[in-house]
């Protein structure tokens, strides 16, 4: 079975400030997918980036980063100088590589504020 | 670029009423999953179809019933509506093998009164 983990229920920071994000992530199979989605107030689910489990790169993407290390089974998401406009609740999920419909388990969230 | 239909968006039903909640994926999309969001809590899958057939199952109420359509279309049916199925419903859309991409539609706001 697969299982996602994230620690941090609730995190603030003032703006400007770094944060990272933890996600651990359980799974059997080699091949398989660790997401990033960002739910604001408004509710939809927006994505933020997809792994594969043999990319170990990881990725930069304007303040935003990404570490994956598939020694420890982590994902971490990292924002750098924050600002309000993060504020949301951000998911990390995993996908296994099924080869058929295979669904996405999500990790709990965790809680962004940032204030000013 | 097109992406996910979900309608309605708000839906306000009574307990014990029924309630249909549709999806229309991406074109040419030919899977479809439905995942269900409580307050507070991290989406949790339900059901997903690949061309019409039922390819999935979660914890989906067997008060819940879905389909796909020959159009690939999906219809997610509630019936004796409880309060606790209160939620915000997300469907979700992909291309069979292509597993690494799943494309989110704004969800459908469900309330029980």
């Amino acid at each position: 079975a697969q299982k996602v983990t994230q620690v941090q229920t609730e995190i603030s920071v003032v703006e400007k400030e770094d944060v990272t994000l933890d996600c651990v992530y359980e799974t059997r199979d080699t091949t398989y997918y660790l997401f990033w989605y960002k739910q604001p107030p408004s509710g939809e689910l927006v994505f933020l980036i997809r792994r594969n489990s043999f990319d170990e790169q990881n990725e930069i993407s304007g303040r935003y980063s990404w570490n994956f290390q598939k020694s420890t089974s982590s994902f971490n998401f990292t924002i750098t100088a924050s600002q309000v406009v993060d504020s949301a609740v951000y998911f990390c999920a995993l996908r296994i590589n099924t080869g058929t419909a295979s669904k996405l388990t999500f990790g709990t969230g965790t809680r962004l504020q940032v204030t000013l | 670029a097109a992406g996910v239909i979900q309608s309605p968006r708000h839906l306000i039903k009574e307990k014990r009423e029924t309630a249909t909640l549709k999806c229309y994926p991406i074109p040419r999309h030919d899977t479809v999953y439905w995942y269900q969001q409580g307050p507070g809590q991290d989406p949790q899958f339900l059901i997903s179809f690949y061309e019409k057939m039922q390819s999935d199952k979660g914890s989906i109420p067997d008060r819940f019933s879905a389909q796909q359509f020959s159009d690939y279309h999906s219809e997610l049916n509630m019936s004796s509506l409880e309060l606790g199925d209160s939620a915000l419903y997300f469907c979700a859309s992909s291309l069979r093998d292509r597993v690494d991409e799943q494309f989110f539609g704004p969800g459908t706001r469900l309330t029980v009164l």
